[in-house]
């Protein structure tokens, strides 16, 4: 069984400028969760979406935004980009439904200049 | 109440020695309490999880201690290795919310 993939692995955007990043859940899994990993900050949760819909949101501006499509494929936007969005974006797929393990990806490195 | 309090920051252990990395949460309604074992470059990858319906959980040589009532969980690695040498993240879950809360990680060397 595939695991979480994310792509790309490395990105390099310009200050102002926006980005997309996609996440491929494992096969059947129908929640997505991304979080962001900086060294000061540690791993911090952005949002989660099952079945298209946002579940649930963690406290970042509102320049991060996210949607879910019917494949369960995820995708997360952050637009204006700022020197502090420079961080590991992790994606982590769950089956859902109740089951609360969270298998992640290995992320997308992104370095904002 | 919504931190994961994560202790040590690092550790350095011998090759055969125990590893223990100590947290503490606040929030009651956690009930899920997973760890992670990432190494530098990759993503995080679950390694034992616990309820607090169990005091201990043992997979292999990793062992997760639960106190309920201190509101503390601990994991526990027999046998170190220089292999296991990794960052360790707790983490605490509500089931109805599913969003976890992490621990600062904790950065664990075993030398050889």
């Amino acid at each position: 069984k595939a695991g979480v993939t994310q792509t790309p692995r490395y990105l390099i955007k310009t200050r102002g400028q926006q980005v997309t990043l996609s996440c491929s859940p494992i096969s059947g899994h129908r929640s997505v969760s991304w979080y962001q990993q900086t060294p000061g900050q540690g791993l911090q949760f952005l949002f989660e979406y099952f079945s298209e819909t946002q579940r649930n949101k963690g406290n970042f501006p509102g320049r991060f935004s996210g949607r879910q499509f019917s494949n369960s494929r995820s995708e997360m936007n952050v637009s204006t980009l700022e020197l502090g969005d420079s961080a590991l974006y992790l994606c982590a797929s769950r089956s859902g439904g109740g089951n609360t393990e969270a298998f992640f990806g290995q992320g997308t490195r992104l370095t904002v200049v | 109440q919504q931190q994961v309090k994560q202790s040590p920051q690092s550790l350095i252990v011998q090759k055969g020695g125990i590893s223990i990395i100590n947290c503490a949460y606040e929030n009651t309604a956690f009930d899920y309490f997973p760890w992670y074992q990432q190494f530098p470059g990759k993503g995080p990858a679950l390694l034992i999880a616990i309820r607090p319906d169990v005091s201990e959980k043992k997979e292999g040589r990793f062992t997760i201690s639960f106190n309920k009532s201190a509101k503390q969980f601990s994991l526990h690695i027999m046998d170190s290795q220089p292999g296991d040498s990794a960052t360790y993240f707790c983490a605490a879950a509500h089931s109805g919310t599913y969003k976890y809360i992490f621990g600062t990680g904790t950065r664990l060397k075993v030398l050889a």
